[in-house]
C-alpha cells in the first residue's frame, strides 16, 4: 500500500525549534516530489513547498520562504519540514502529500497526503 | 500570481440533490485544475485532477468540468458520505500551486 506517515502531535513554545518528519513506504520514493500544506484551525490549505528526494531539489512558496526549511534523508524516506523559532502563528495541521505528475492528461495533483501533524504553539 | 475563488462558499443540501461547485482561476490555467475533498478531523482526498479526470477508486457520481478560467465539480446525487468541504487547486504555474477558499457542503 502506498502511504505517508506522519511523525506525531507537538506542543512547543514560542522560540523553540521544531522538525517534523513523514515518511513513505509503497512506492520509490526518490521518484516522486513530497509537499508540505499547512491548514490553520478552521481555515483553507496552503501549499507551503516542495522537495525532489532524488536530488533534494527544493522549491518554496514565497509565503513560506525563509520561515521554514524543508529536507529529505532518501536512505530512510522520509521528508521533513522544521522551524527554527516557532510563533503562535504555527499553531496548524501540517499535512505531507505526494505529488502526481501525468503526462496524458497533462496533470499534476497531490494524489497521496499523510494523516497530518497537529502543531501547537502556545507559552 | 494565480488566485483562486470558489462559489459558493457554503450550500446546504438533501441526499439525493444534484450539487455544483464552480471554481474560477485569474488567469488561464488550461486544464491544470484539482479537485480534492476534506471530511472533518481527515486528510483531504484528490477527486479529480486535470480538471475532469476521475482519480481511481473515487465514485462516478463526482465529475469535473471546465478548461481555462472556469470551472465546475458536480455531484450528481448526493450521498451522505460526501458531506464535507471541497477545495480547487491550480497546478498551472508549478511549482507554485494555489488553492482555492473551499466549499462547504452540509445538511439541509
Amino acid at each position: 500500500e502506498v502511504q505517508l506517515v506522519q511523525s506525531g502531535a507537538e506542543v512547543k513554545k514560542p522560540g523553540e525549534s521544531l522538525k517534523i518528519s513523514c515518511k513513505g513506504s509503497g512506492y520509490s520514493f526518490t521518484s516522486y516530489w513530497i509537499g508540505w500544506v499547512r491548514q490553520m484551525p478552521g481555515k483553507g490549505l496552503e501549499w507551503m513547498g516542495i522537495i525532489y528526494p532524488g536530488d533534494s531539489d527544493t522549491r518554496y512558496s514565497p509565503s513560506f520562504q525563509g520561515q521554514v526549511t524543508i529536507s529529505a534523508d532518501k536512505s530512510i524516506s522520509t521528508a521533513y519540514l522544521q522551524w527554527s523559532s516557532l510563533k503562535a502563528s504555527d499553531t496548524a495541521m501540517y499535512y505531507c502529500v505526494r505529488r502526481l505528475i501525468v503526462v496524458v492528461p497533462a496533470a499534476d495533483a497531490f494524489d497521496i497526503w499523510g494523516q497530518g501533524t497537529m502543531v501547537t504553539v502556545s507559552s | 500570481d494565480i488566485q483562486m475563488t470558489q462559489s459558493p462558499s457554503s450550500l446546504s443540501a438533501s441526499v439525493g440533490d444534484r450539487v455544483t461547485i464552480t471554481c474560477r482561476a485569474s488567469q488561464s490555467i488550461s486544464s491544470y485544475l484539482n479537485w480534492y475533498q476534506q471530511k472533518p478531523g481527515k486528510a483531504p482526498k484528490l477527486l479529480i485532477y486535470a480538471a475532469s479526470s476521475l482519480q481511481s477508486g473515487v465514485p462516478s457520481r463526482f465529475s469535473g468540468s471546465g478548461s481555462g478560467t472556469d470551472f465546475t465539480l458536480t455531484i450528481s446525487s448526493l450521498q451522505p458520505e460526501d458531506f464535507a468541504t471541497y477545495y480547487c487547486q491550480q497546478s498551472y504555474s508549478t511549482p507554485i500551486f494555489t488553492f482555492g477558499p473551499g466549499t462547504k457542503v452540509d445538511i439541509k
